[in-house]
Parts: C-alpha cells; sequence; structure tokens
C-alpha cells in the first residue's frame, strides 16, 4: 500500500555533521507534519506544512532545524551541526488536511532513528 | 496550553482480561482525538480516530470514548491478546491550533500468555 515512507531508516552521524531526513506522505495528502520522539516519551510537535508552506514551525528546538516541502508533497527535514542531544526517532505523518472534520486523522511513517555520536 | 497525561504508564495483565487505558487533557477545545498503538522501533499505527462532535469510536475488540467536557478519554480493549502487547498513545488535536497535536507519553501494556 502506498503508506507515509521516510528514508533512511537509520542514521548514524558524527557530532557537528549535517543531516537530512526525508518523508514521502500519501499521495494527496494536503498537510503533512514532523515529529521527535525520545526514548520513553510520546512525539513531540516540530513543524506543520499546509502545502508547501510551513504553517507552523513553533515545535522547532532552535535555528539548527530546518524543513522544506518545496513541492506540496517530499519533504525533508534538515538539522545543521548535529549534537548528542539531537538523538531520537524523527517521525512523519500526513493527513488530506488539518483541522475539523473528516479527512483530519493522521498516518504516520515508521521514522528515522538518528544517532549523534 | 494543552497537556495530555496518560494513566497507567505501564500494564500487564493475563491474556484473555478486558482492561482500560486512560488520557486525560487539559484543554476542552480539541477538534478530534486519536488512539495509536506503536510497536518496539515501529512507528505509530492508527487505532481509532474521535472527532470533537463524537462520544465513542468502536473497531473490532476496541472502542474509545470521549468526554470533551471533562478532558477524558478511554480505549478499552477486550478479550486481551498477547498480540495486543504495545505502547498505547493518545493523541488531541487543539482546536485553537489545528495543526498542532499534542501526544501523551503513552502507556505500555503487556499481555501475558
Amino acid at each position: 500500500g502506498a503508506g507515509v515512507s521516510q528514508t533512511p531508516s537509520n542514521k548514524v552521524t558524527e557530532k557537528g555533521k549535517y543531516v537530512e531526513l526525508r518523508c514521502d506522505p500519501i499521495s494527496g495528502h494536503t498537510a503533512l507534519y514532523w515529529y521527535r520522539q525520545s526514548l520513553g516519551q510520546g512525539p513531540e510537535f516540530l513543524i506543520y506544512f499546509q502545502g508547501t508552506g510551513a504553517a507552523d514551525d513553533s515545535g522547532l528546538p532552535n535555528d539548527r532545524f530546518f524543513a522544506v516541502r518545496p513541492e506540496g508533497s517530499v519533504s525533508t527535514l534538515k538539522i545543521q551541526r548535529t549534537e548528542r542531544g539531537d538523538s531520537a526517532v524523527y517521525l512523519c505523518a500526513s493527513s488530506l488536511w488539518a483541522g475539523t472534520g473528516a479527512g483530519n486523522e493522521q498516518f504516520f511513517g515508521p521514522g528515522t532513528r538518528l544517532t549523534v555520536l | 496550553k494543552q497537556e495530555v497525561t496518560q494513566i497507567p504508564a505501564a500494564l500487564s495483565v493475563p491474556e484473555g482480561e478486558n482492561l482500560v487505558l486512560n488520557c486525560s487533557f487539559t484543554d476542552s477545545a480539541i477538534y478530534n482525538l486519536q488512539w495509536f498503538r506503536q510497536d518496539p522501533g515501529k512507528g505509530l499505527t492508527s487505532l481509532l480516530l474521535i472527532q470533537s462532535s463524537q462520544r465513542e469510536q468502536t473497531s473490532g475488540r476496541l472502542n474509545a470514548s470521549l468526554d470533551k467536557s471533562s478532558g477524558r478519554s478511554t480505549l478499552y480493549i477486550a478479550a486481551s491478546q498477547p498480540g495486543d502487547s504495545a505502547t498505547y498513545l493518545c493523541a488531541v488535536g487543539r482546536k485553537a491550533s489545528y495543526d498542532k497535536v499534542i501526544f501523551g507519553p503513552g502507556t505500555s501494556l503487556s499481555v501475558i500468555p
């Protein structure tokens, strides 16, 4: 089935390096979300796209984190100068749209496990 | 600020038992509430979605209820099976900010054969 996919599934990098994490949403879904999940905790909201624009990026922890969705489909989460504290599972989700009514159900990808050494 | 809590944090039951997982949220202005299952090392699988206008949803052995006024949702699992062992997360869609979904910390369920 054509669910949400994320690549890579695992990424190991060294402190200070740059990484990119990719999310392919379900075809036709206009809303795309990024979350970060630390061990033993629920996912934490990072950023949300409606179409090509970031409707809310208030969850990004600092300016080392940036995300794009240039054509309103695939999204890339970019992390500069990685730190050990960035180690977590990064989850992507998509929905038909956000807000009230049918179609706001979020479907999640398998996640990318990022380890910063 | 919306805060979501889940009780208990962990639960171990014998196979066949009926059980209830609890989710509480502080701001009743929500547009939906979603229950997810997460297996170790895996992503999230949506189990049930309750829109703010609904009181409950059912799927197979699962039933989720929503009481917005009291800020509570429960997930009822009937006749539990070892395959139900996983972490169960609830997530609340905040009406004031349609884009932001707040997750609870999860309940880790273990069903013993």
